[in-house]
């Protein structure tokens, strides 16, 4: 199948500073990228849809001034956790839809608010 | 609006065993569905997914669901367990003619396998 790369695995950052996560599809063409957010031991939540070239989609709940997602290419979408604080730490996961509209994830990022 | 039920958060069976892990949907059209995996601080890889056809899909790793819309269910299931199956599992639905930003998981049902 096709493959996801998500940087960094892990990061853990000072409150108030900004975390940029990268979703990058290596061997096929994402016009459709997504953003999952997964509290520990639950299951995972959408937080916005990603089209290249244009701005992102957020689901109803999610702040789109902290969470900035930028998809300046084909292969590439960014997650920007602005002014981090505690309460979003969790485990965020992107996924990139193929021409035969299915859907690969990355392996996630942990991030981590001290 | 649609919805899926994991029944079950835990399950434990030991290696060699049956592995069944039941997931029921609601949806008001037929729906597509799925079974994805999740190892720790992993993404979700695909196991198996029904979209039409035939109902007894068969998916990676030896795992095969059912789809039986009578029952409203999806079940996952493997003739005898590994060690390497401990993870977590995901089913979700989405409508045909949703996209991918509709696609909705179950709370999902981590799988202990034991020697």
């Amino acid at each position: 199948g096709a493959v996801v790369s998500q940087h960094p695995s892990r990061v853990i950052c000072k409150s108030g500073t900004s975390v940029k996560i990268e979703c990058r599809s290596l061997d096929f063409q994402a016009t459709t990228m997504f953003w999952y957010r997964q509290f520990p031991k639950q299951s995972l939540m959408l937080m916005a849809t990603s089209n290249e070239g244009s701005k992102a989609t957020y689901e109803q709940g999610v702040e789109k001034d902290k969470f900035l997602i930028n998809h300046a290419s084909l292969t590439l979408s960014t997650l920007t956790v602005t002014s981090a604080h505690p309460e979003d730490s969790s485990f965020y996961i992107c996924s990139a839809i193929d021409e035969r509209t299915e859907a690969f994830f990355g392996q996630g990022t942990r991030l981590t608010v001290v | 609006a649609q919805s899926v039920t994991q029944l079950g958060s835990h399950v434990s069976v030991s290696e060699g065993a049956l592995v069944l892990l039941r997931c029921n949907y609601s949806s008001s059209v037929p729906p597509y569905l799925f079974w994805y995996v999740q190892y720790p601080n992993q993404g979700l890889q695909l196991l198996l997914k029904y979209t039409t056809g035939a109902t007894l899909v068969k998916g990676i790793n030896g795992f095969e669901a059912e789809f039986k819309k009578s029952e409203t269910s999806f079940h996952l299931t493997k003739p005898s367990a590994h060690m390497s199956d401990a993870a977590e599992y995901f089913c979700a639905v989405r409508n045909p003619s949703g996209g991918y930003n509709k696609l909705i998981f179950g709370a999902g049902t981590r799988l202990a396998v034991h020697p």
